[in-house]
Order: structure tokens, then sequence, then C-alpha cells
């Protein structure tokens, strides 16, 4: 079936940084999820891009739907030791019913 | 507005019981969804129903599996017999007018599932 493909798997980095990560696929979707997994909680929505080449900030939030529509970034700047969890993209195709495809997520790691 | 509500949030269990989830999905919502996550699979849906009907139960992984909605504010997922590979975070989350353009899904905190 159809996979996303989400990278990196794991990241630590230090307090101020800024972080990078991306979703890419072999199938396009016509809407692109960003979803924030705390430890012990269910996944919250960040932010939701639904048009090609659409930029979409959320705070120090900031995430792309590629032109490709195959693939989609999310980067955090001046990370913070709150943003510790596992970041995960999620897609979705008109064609595929109420059905969202995740990607296998990142977990993010920030040392004060 | 409370979210989406599951229970229990841990359940520790012999291999060989059964064993029950519960949610409670956000008023008005008429899609309902139930997920596995495990480190090795991600998530994985395993089924989703729309206005209490289940609508697609392909990602229920045998007949052990079985979920049902029985009014618009509460679903069970039921494991019978329960099997240690069945170990995993089992979420239940809710939308409105299903997933896609505007539409967003809210997940419960999870039921934490270990099987001994």
């Amino acid at each position: 079936g159809q996979q996303l493909n989400q990278s990196p798997q794991s990241m630590f980095i230090q307090e101020g940084e800024d972080v990078s990560m991306n979703c890419t696929s072999s199938s396009i979707f016509n809407t692109w999820l960003w979803y924030k997994q705390e430890p012990g909680e269910g996944p919250v929505l960040l932010i939701a891009l639904y048009k090609a080449g659409e930029l979409t900030s959320n705070g120090r939030l900031t995430a792309q739907f590629g032109i490709t529509r195959k693939d989609s970034f999310l980067n955090i700047s001046a990370s913070i030791p709150s943003d510790v969890g596992i970041y995960f993209c999620a897609g979705q195709r008109d064609n595929a019913g109420n059905m969202l495809t995740f990607g296998g997520g990142t977990r993010l790691m920030v040392k004060p | 507005d409370a979210g989406v509500i599951q229970s229990p949030r841990h359940e520790v269990t012999e291999m060989g019981q059964e064993v029950t989830l519960r949610c409670k999905p956000i008023s008005g919502h008429d899609y309902l969804f139930w997920y596995r996550q495990t480190m090795m699979r991600g998530l994985e849906l395993l089924i989703y129903f729309n206005n209490n009907v289940p609508i697609d139960d392909s990602g229920m992984p045998e007949d052990r599996f079985s979920a049902k909605m029985p009014n618009a504010s509460f679903s069970t997922l039921k494991i019978q017999p329960s099997e240690p590979r069945d170990s995993a975070v089992y979420f239940c989350a809710s939308s409105f007018w299903g997933v896609g353009a505007n539409e967003k899904l809210f997940f419960g905190s999870g039921t934490q599932l270990s099987v001994l």
C-alpha cells in the first residue's frame, strides 16, 4: 500500500537550534497534515496544508506542501525543551475515502 | 469540550483474556477511527465508522478483533482472546465530515495495552 517516508527518524539537538524534517511519498496527496505527540498522549494537529506550494506557519513552526504534492516539510525555529515529542506527517487523497496515511514519525529530543 | 475520551488509560492482562477498550468521541463528530500504535509499525488504522456504521475494517488484524459503535457517543474495540503481540497503544479518534480538506482528526489519549 501507499507509504509515507518520514525523516529523520530521530533528532537530538541543542536548545535554540532550528529543526527540519520531511515526508515523502511515491503517491500524490491532496492534503498534508503535521501532528505532534507528547509522551502518554495522542497526536495533536499542528498544521494543515491543502494546496501545492502552500507555506503555513504556526508560531515557530512552518510547514510547506511540496509542489509535486508528493512531499511536505516541517521546520521548527529556535527549539525549546517543550518541543520534545514525536512529529508525524499524514497525507490524505481525495479518492482514499476518509483515511489518512501516517509517516513513521520523527522523535525530537531537545537538550537544554 | 472534553475531547475524545478513552478508557482505560492502561490495561494489563494475561494472554487469552478478553480485552475491551472504550471510546467516547467528541459530540457532533460523525466519524470515529480506531488506530494502533507500535514501535515497529507506527500508527495503523484498524477500522473507522461513519454515523455509527463501520465503513472500512480492512485494517483489523484478525478475527480476534472486533469493534462496535452502538450509538453516536460510544464505541468499543474488543480483543478476544488477547495475545502478547497485541500489546500496543490503541487510539480512538473522531472527526466531523470525515478526514479531508478542512477536516481535522482529534485523538484521545490512548489505551496502553500490555498482554503478558
